[in-house]
């Protein structure tokens, strides 16, 4: 049980165009999304909380006109990475919880975006 | 706040032999610790965790922590390391009261040579 899938496992795109990844909890509901960046060999940098129906709450630094999350439902949220540029490419990882504490997450295979 | 610290960034063990990767904590509150595991291009893959109860906590593929409240430690260890061990290892923590937020400590690249 608690299952979450990422789609695309990888994207490639040119500069300037935007990009969706899709985050689904597949056998949960789940209350909470989280967003990661991660670069190379490097520790899991937290974006973005998102609850359901509710804007996604940023963390400082991340610019949430540059990168957009929607949790539309339960089961899934959305990260829109806009006018996307080199400097933007990275691991992207979700994950999500429900329930009461400690509230675990359950993480998603990642996404791989390059942007050329 | 909440805080982990993994003091080594990488860690060689000889197959066989047993391995142990550090991790030490600070919360305002009881802690949650976690410990995953990541290969390469891969989400993470959850080991084990502690939340109450037992100071030690056995998770997947024979891996065991100990929970030390006075240390603030939850050290990850396997009797005998295997050579498909090798990955790059995060500890996390939350605790009771937080917004559900896990903060993730730097990670530990595990290297079991053959």
């Amino acid at each position: 049980g608690a299952v979450v899938s990422q789609h695309p496992s990888w994207v490639i795109c040119k500069s300037g165009t935007s990009v969706k990844i899709e985050c689904r909890s597949l056998d949960f509901q789940a209350t909470t999304m989280f967003w990661y960046r991660q670069f190379p060999k490097q520790s899991l940098m937290l974006m973005a909380t998102s609850n359901e129906g509710s804007k996604a709450t940023y963390e400082q630094g991340v610019e949430k006109d540059k990168f957009l999350i929607n949790h539309a439902s339960l089961t899934l949220s959305t990260l829109t990475v806009t006018s996307a540029h080199p400097e933007d490419s990275s691991f992207y990882i979700c994950s999500a919880s429900f329930g009461s504490p400690p509230y675990e997450q359950f993480f998603g295979p990642g996404t791989r975006l390059t942007v050329l | 706040a909440q805080s982990v610290a993994q003091p080594e960034d990488q860690v060689n063990v000889a197959e066989g032999n047993p391995l142990t990767v550090k991790c030490t904590y600070s919360v305002s509150g009881n802690p949650y610790l976690f410990w995953y595991v990541q290969y390469p291009n891969r989400g993470l893959q959850f080991l084990l965790k502690y939340i109450t109860g037992d100071n030690l906590v056995k998770g997947s593929y024979g891996f065991e922590a100990e929970f030390n409240k006075s240390q603030t430690s939850f050290h990850l260890k396997k009797p005998s390391a295997l050579v498909s061990d090798s990955a790059l290892y995060f500890c996390a923590v939350t605790y009771s009261g937080s917004a559900r937020q896990l903060t993730f400590g730097s990670g530990t690249q595990l290297t079991v040579l053959p």
